[in-house]
């Protein structure tokens, strides 16, 4: 248990809905990390927010969105899903957001669209 | 942008030091090269990091060249329970848009 928590663990919608992602990080980690991870494009990195400000920001599409609040959680929204949205969605968290922070996983979202 | 090469699947027995090689040709002046370990409907689990010459932990040993195009992840003594996917990845600024290749999927055989 790496102590990051991720709800829903399961999440079934249509086209074109709008759903958020939860995200909470270990106790005392400042920063937040979302990442996609689908059959066909493997783990890739979204965007990061480090004590609620927007850090770093990955293949984000446009449609997504993500904040991070004074509690530190964090939560992604994505709207006007589409089938290939359906994916593994992680949070991790790491103490500070460094390069050589470890950064520690939850057990995902599986978000499917159908 | 850098990219990852790994090979796809690896198949080792009990007891035996496995590497996994992963190429990593554009890497950042600044990036840093960490491994994972996954197991399925789980999230990456963080293995190792470092930056050039060699780096050892309780679990694994990490050899960077020094010209940083590629990474050896070492595994002594594998077990059953080191089943799992294996990834590598540049992290750092020039590492943001890439996304991690498929891994490599490494069997342990009793």
């Amino acid at each position: 248990d790496s102590g990051v928590t991720q709800t829903p663990k399961h999440l079934i919608t249509a086209t074109g809905q709008r759903v958020t992602l939860r995200c909470s990080p270990r106790s005392g980690d400042l920063s937040v990390y979302w990442y996609q991870q689908s059959l066909d494009q493997g783990l890739q990195f979204l965007i990061q927010y480090y004590n609620g400000e927007e850090r770093a920001k990955g293949n984000i599409l446009e449609r997504f969105s993500a904040q991070q609040f004074p509690d530190l959680h964090s939560e992604l929204n994505l709207s006007s899903l589409e089938l290939g949205d359906s994916a593994l969605y992680f949070c991790a968290s790491s103490v500070a957001g460094a390069t050589t922070d470890t950064q520690y996983f939850g057990p995902g979202t599986r978000l499917t669209v159908l | 942008l850098a990219k990852t090469t790994q090979p796809i699947s690896m198949d080792s027995y009990e007891g035996q030091e496995v590497n996994i090689t992963c190429s990593h040709n554009n890497i950042a002046t600044n990036d840093y090269i960490t491994w994972y370990q996954q197991f399925p409907s789980q999230g990456p689990r963080f293995i190792i990091q470092g930056y050039k010459t060699k780096v050892t932990n309780e679990v694994a040993s990490l050899f960077i060249p020094a010209d940083r195009k590629s990474s050896t992840l070492s595994l002594p003594r594998v077990s059953l329970s080191d089943t799992a996917v294996y990834y590598c990845r540049p992290w750092g600024a020039g590492s943001y848009q890439l996304t991690f290749g498929k891994g490599t999927k490494l069997s342990v055989i009793p």
